[in-house]
């Protein structure tokens, strides 16, 4: 998990609310992702994001936001359009090599009370 | 279009057995492929890679894995299983073309348990 801090790590939501979930990392890597992880269903892609000031739409991307500002910064809104948002969420980088893997963060576990 | 299956939800081997996680593949062309484990709570850890070469690929923490390219198969093995290897390994494969997203698809995961 080094080099990629996840926070925070425990996250309650109430219904209709909205939460940023934050990525930052200190690798210089290019390429940031962010996944959702639910029990029996792998990894699925939310947003991703090869440049600062650019982001692209993954698999599920509805009813969440991402901005990328700063290279090292990758923050996640769940918004309240998200109905189901009780999940782990993880967030990734990748090197500039094409044969690299991910770099994982520790990731945020987000329950809505 | 590439996906990965993993067909085992979970394996069950006894300490100081062999252990073999199973994985197959689907792209177009010639595969990176790419194995993680996760351990409770926590963020994927990089295990090993496949780019080119040698078909048998050795990694972290003693495992290793052998491509077999007619099989289109990735398994991940461990000659002598330990109970802290206990975790959910996920297998990724990823397309070497040029120009596109390089984004991987993972497998479902397998969960290993290693009894003592």
């Amino acid at each position: 998990d080094g080099g990629i801090t996840q926070s925070p790590k425990y996250l309650f939501r109430k219904e209709g609310q909205n939460v940023t979930l934050s990525c930052e990392q200190n690798l210089n890597h290019d390429a940031m992702y962010w996944y959702r992880q639910d029990p029996g269903q792998g990894l699925r892609l939310i947003y991703y994001s090869q440049i600062v000031n650019d982001f692209q739409k993954g698999d599920i991307a509805e009813g969440y936001s991402v901005s990328r500002e700063k290279k090292e910064s990758f923050p996640l809104t769940v918004t309240s359009a998200q109905k189901n948002p009780t999940a782990f969420y993880l967030c990734a980088t990748r090197g500039t090599a094409m044969n690299y893997g991910y770099t994982f963060g520790s990731g945020t576990r987000l329950t809505v009370v | 279009a590439q996906s990965v299956a993993q067909p085992e939800d979970q394996v069950n081997v006894a300490e100081g057995n062999p252990l073999t996680v199973k994985c197959t593949y689907s792209v177009s062309g010639n595969p990176y492929l790419f194995w993680y484990v996760q351990y409770p709570n926590r963020g994927l850890q990089f295990l090993l890679k496949y780019i080119t070469g040698d078909n048998l690929v050795k990694g972290s923490y003693g495992f290793e894995a052998e491509f077999n390219k007619s099989q289109t198969s990735f398994h991940l093995k461990k000659p002598s299983a330990l109970v802290s290897d206990s975790a959910l390994y996920f297998c990724a494969v990823r397309e070497t073309k040029t120009g596109g997203s390089y984004i991987p698809t993972f497998g479902r995961g397998t969960s290993l348990i290693v009894h003592p």
